[in-house]
Formats: structure tokens, C-alpha cells, sequence
């Protein structure tokens, strides 16, 4: 069945410091990637998307993503977290398997330490 | 305008109320969404809409009622609700629904406590 992973629940990381949020699928194809970042009590904001070409993604807020098809992954990555980055971060991904499907990994959430 | 506007932000109700959650936005998206996110959990999928029509209900309880005035207009009425379906109702939308690598603008929500 099609499903996407985020392994780790909760990431710390000081302030400056770089950081990668892991974000894995399982689909028999390529599906389309979208990494969502949402603060507390509000909406999710999209960061980046993938669905064909470079497989190196720049978004906003200094956030990239890089697809790797022989891992099934797209790993969010920022070289340096400023204290606003706290927030929690939604991988997704959309497929058509019979009808068009669109899931949310169960989020990461970062806390930065000042 | 590259928004999608929920009103009201929070939103307390007894179970025997009647309420509206409104929806709004002027990108031309073609697709629409109602979410519902418990806390410290992903969003859930509620409803699709595409071209003003319902194309998605994955079987929310009928006391969840959508509606499509127009192709920016989304509406969510509530009825009889109970103490669980407390959360965060998040609208969306997309340029489109199908052949998606669109990806979603999010309204802020609106924050729902039944009493």
C-alpha cells in the first residue's frame, strides 16, 4: 500500500545549526513530493515541491529537498536553523492509484535551542 | 491575493448549535478542501471539491455538511456535533484536483470546541 514515513517525532537542534528532516514513500512510481511547515495554531505553509527534473529543490524560507529515487526518499534539509524554524513539518505526497491520492507523513516537529 | 481566508478563528458551540465555517480565496483555484487536524496529528482529508462540485467525501458523518456557492466560496456546516469533533478545520485549495503536482495553500483555520 502507498504510504508515506517520517521516522523521527521530535528533532532538537541549537541555533545555526544545520538540519535534515527525513521523509520516506512507498509508491511504484515517482509520486509528487511537497514538504508543509506549520506553527503553532496555524495553517500549514508549503516549502518546496518535486515531481520531475532536478532532483534538487530550493524553496523558501532557505529550505531545499533533495529527491533520491533509490532510496524512496526527500529529505528537507536548511544549512543554518534560525529560532523561527521551531515548528512542525509535514512531508506529502500525491499519487493516482485508481483516483488521485494525496497523504501526509505524520510530521516532524523541531524545537531550536537559542 | 494569494490567500485562503477562514472566518471565524474559533468557534464554541453546545451540540444542539448550528454553526457555519467559511472559506474564501481569489487565486482562481479550481479545487477546494476542508481538512480536520486533531492536535499533534497530520491533517485528515474531509471533502474535495472541484469545479464547484463535491468529488471527494471521505465518509465524513452527515452532521458535517460542505457547500460550494461559487468557484471561490467553500462553506462547512456543522450540526449537532459532538465533543470529539473538536479541532483544527483547515480549507485548502490547488489550481486543480487531478493530475496534481500542485501543491496546497492553507487558511489559518478555524479552531472548533463543542461543549
Amino acid at each position: 500500500a502507498q504510504s508515506v514515513t517520517q521516522p523521527d517525532i521530535h528533532i532538537t537542534v541549537s541555533e545555526g545549526a544545520s538540519l535534515e528532516l527525513r521523509c520516506n514513500y512507498s509508491y511504484g512510481a515517482t509520486p509528487y513530493l511537497f514538504w508543509y511547515v506549520q506553527s503553532p495554531g496555524q495553517g500549514l505553509q508549503l516549502l518546496l515541491k518535486y515531481f520531475s527534473g532536478d532532483t534538487l529543490v530550493q524553496g523558501i524560507k532557505g529550505f531545499e529537498a533533495e529527491f533520491k529515487r533509490s532510496q524512496s526518499s526527500f529529505n528537507l534539509r536548511k544549512p543554518s536553523v534560525h529560532w523561527s524554524d521551531a515548528a512542525e513539518y509535514f512531508c506529502a505526497v500525491g499519487f493516482t492509484s485508481g483516483t488521485y491520492k494525496y497523504i501526509f507523513g505524520t510530521g516532524t516537529r523541531l524545537k531550536v535551542l537559542a | 491575493d494569494t490567500e485562503v481566508t477562514q472566518t471565524p478563528k474559533h468557534l464554541v458551540m453546545g451540540m444542539t448549535n448550528k454553526k457555519s465555517l467559511k472559506c474564501e480565496q481569489h487565486m482562481g483555484h479550481r479545487a477546494m478542501y476542508w481538512y480536520k487536524q486533531k492536535a499533534k496529528k497530520p491533517p485528515e482529508l474531509m471533502f474535495v471539491y472541484s469545479y464547484e462540485k463535491l468529488s471527494i467525501n471521505e465518509s465524513v458523518p452527515s452532521r458535517f455538511s460542505p457547500e460550494c456557492p461559487n468557484s471561490s466560496l467553500l462553506n462547512l456546516h456543522l450540526h449537532a456535533l459532538q465533543p470529539e469533533d473538536s479541532a483544527l478545520y483547515l480549507c485548502a485549495s490547488s489550481q486543480a484536483w487531478t493530475g496534481a503536482n500542485y501543491g496546497y495553500t492553507f487558511g489559518s483555520g478555524t479552531r472548533l470546541t463543542v461543549v
